[in-house]
């Protein structure tokens, strides 16, 4: 059972309009959650986390929004660059000793110029 | 600062054979975790290892196993090797808070 859930596998976006990349969690004892870029032959480099006591943190170009009782976060870039294709992964977290993470399976990104 | 290393870069094995991954955390690090990424598919978990000790392992069959070194450096080993294996192995690696996990760039493992 896939307790996070990235349902599109690929999304294409123009230069310079907004990047909306969704992701959806079914474990309610789940209380930080991070995304991930991936470039191809490299391995994932953080971007932006967010814990469940808030519902917006932005860094830069990034957005992470979360909506607790929905069960599901996003990641808006703005405004998109070709720089930024890449597979997006978003992962989440229980409190406690273990702080395991889940990752999602990825939504591949890409700007067109 | 170095960040998370892994060797080899690529592992060509045939069917049957035994494949040993190594990696390094960055320092300081105690955690290092080891996943799979098979082709179109994400990130499965395979094992976490802290303080030199299996804390836990993913929906993988015994074959797949491993250790982490007094310098926290850790190997996976996968024996019995299937075609099904052929993936990109990471490993990542997390300071004691274990908020966040580091990755190094893989190892491609192709399975003949």
């Amino acid at each position: 059972d896939q307790q996070v859930k990235q349902n599109s596998p690929s999304l294409s976006v123009q230069e310079g309009r907004i990047s909306i990349l969704n992701c959806d969690y079914t474990n309610s004892m789940f209380d930080y959650f991070l995304w991930y870029k991936k470039y191809p032959a490299e391995g994932p480099t953080f971007l932006i986390s967010i814990s469940s006591i808030k519902d917006k943190n932005e860094d830069g170009r990034f957005t992470v929004f979360l909506n607790k009782s929905a069960k599901h976060l996003s990641l808006h870039i703005v405004p998109s660059q070709p720089g930024d294709s890449a597979v997006y992964f978003c992962a989440a977290s229980e409190a406690g000793s273990a702080r395991q993470l889940t990752f999602g399976s990825g939504t591949q990104l890409t700007v067109l110029p | 600062e170095a960040g998370v290393t892994q060797s080899p870069t690529h592992l060509i094995k045939t069917r049957g054979q035994q494949a040993t991954l190594r990696c390094s955390p960055i320092s300081g690090h105690t955690s290092v975790y080891w996943y799979q990424q098979a082709l179109g598919l994400g990130l499965q978990f395979l094992l976490w290892y802290d303080e030199g000790e299996e804390r836990n392992r993913g929906n993988f069959p015994p074959r797949f196993s491993g250790r982490q070194f007094p310098n926290y450096s850790s190997e996976l080993n996968v024996n019995a090797l299937e075609l099904e294996d052929s993936a990109l192995y990471l490993c990542a690696s997390s300071s004691r808070d274990r908020k966040n996990e580091f990755f190094g760039p893989g190892t491609r493992l192709t399975v003949l």
